[in-house]
C-alpha cells in the first residue's frame, strides 16, 4: 500500500536549520510531485510548494522563498524540507503529501530558545 | 493567490443533524475543490474530491457540490465520530487551503 513515512520531531534554537524527510512507498516515486504543507498550532493548513520527483525542480509558494529548500534522494524515494535560520514562527508540524488520500504522518518541529 | 474562506469558523450541532459547511474561493476555482477532515494530532483525511466525488471507503452521509466559486459540504446525519476539523482545498491554481471549519457536538 502506499505510504510516506516522515521523519521525527525536530527541537531546535532560532538560528539553527534543520531538514526533514519523507519516504515513499508503495509507487514509483518519480509518477508524482511531492508537496510540503505547514500547521502552525491551532491553525489550518498552509501550502508551502511542491518538488518535480522526476527533475528536481522545486517551486515555492510567496511565503515559503527564503530559508526553505526542497531536495531528493531519488534513489531513496525520499523527499527533504530544509529550513534555515529558524525562528519562533517556524515552530509547526510539516506534512509531505502527494495531494489527495496519500499524506505523511506530519513531523513536528519546536523552534525554542 | 486564490482566498478560500470557510464558513462557519465553528459549527455545534447535535447528533443525527444536517450539517452544512460552506466554502467560497476568491474566483472560479472550475470545481477543483477536495474537502478534507482533521482530527487532533492526525494528518488530513480526504473526504472528497473534484467537488462531489467521495473517497473509499468515507461514509455516504458526506456529500460535496457546488460550482464556480461556491461550494459546499454537507454531513445529512451527524455522528459523534465527525467531530473534527474540515478544511476545503483548491488545486485550480497553486494550492490554498480554507481556514477550517470546526465541527463541535451541542
Amino acid at each position: 500500500q502506499i505510504q510516506l513515512v516522515q521523519s521525527g520531531p525536530e527541537l531546535k534554537k532560532p538560528g539553527e536549520s534543520v531538514k526533514i524527510s519523507c519516504k515513499a512507498s508503495g509507487y514509483t516515486f518519480t509518477d508524482y510531485a511531492m508537496n510540503w504543507v505547514k500547521q502552525a498550532p491551532g491553525n489550518g493548513l498552509k501550502w508551502m510548494g511542491w518538488i518535480n520527483t522526476q527533475t528536481g525542480k522545486p517551486t515555492y509558494a510567496d511565503d515559503f522563498k527564503q530559508r526553505f529548500v526542497f531536495s531528493l534522494e531519488t534513489s531513496a524515494s525520499t523527499a527533504y524540507l530544509q529550513i534555515n535560520n529558524l525562528n519562533i514562527e517556524d515552530t509547526a508540524t510539516y506534512f509531505c503529501t502527494r495531494r489527495g488520500a496519500y499524506w505523511g504522518q506530519g513531523t513536528l518541529v519546536t523552534v525554542s530558545s | 493567490d486564490i482566498q478560500m474562506t470557510q464558513s462557519p469558523s465553528v459549527l455545534s450541532a447535535s447528533v443525527g443533524d444536517r450539517v452544512t459547511l460552506s466554502c467560497k474561493a476568491s474566483q472560479n476555482i472550475n470545481k477543483n475543490l477536495d474537502w478534507y477532515q482533521q482530527k487532533l494530532g492526525e494528518a488530513p483525511k480526504l473526504l472528497i474530491y473534484f467537488t462531489n466525488n467521495l473517497q473509499t471507503g468515507i461514509p455516504s452521509r458526506f456529500s460535496g457540490s457546488g460550482s464556480g466559486t461556491d461550494y459546499t459540504l454537507t454531513i445529512s446525519s451527524l455522528q459523534p465520530e465527525d467531530v473534527a476539523t474540515y478544511f476545503c482545498f483548491q488545486y485550480n491554481s497553486g494550492w490554498t487551503f480554507g481556514g477550517g471549519t470546526k465541527l463541535e457536538l451541542k
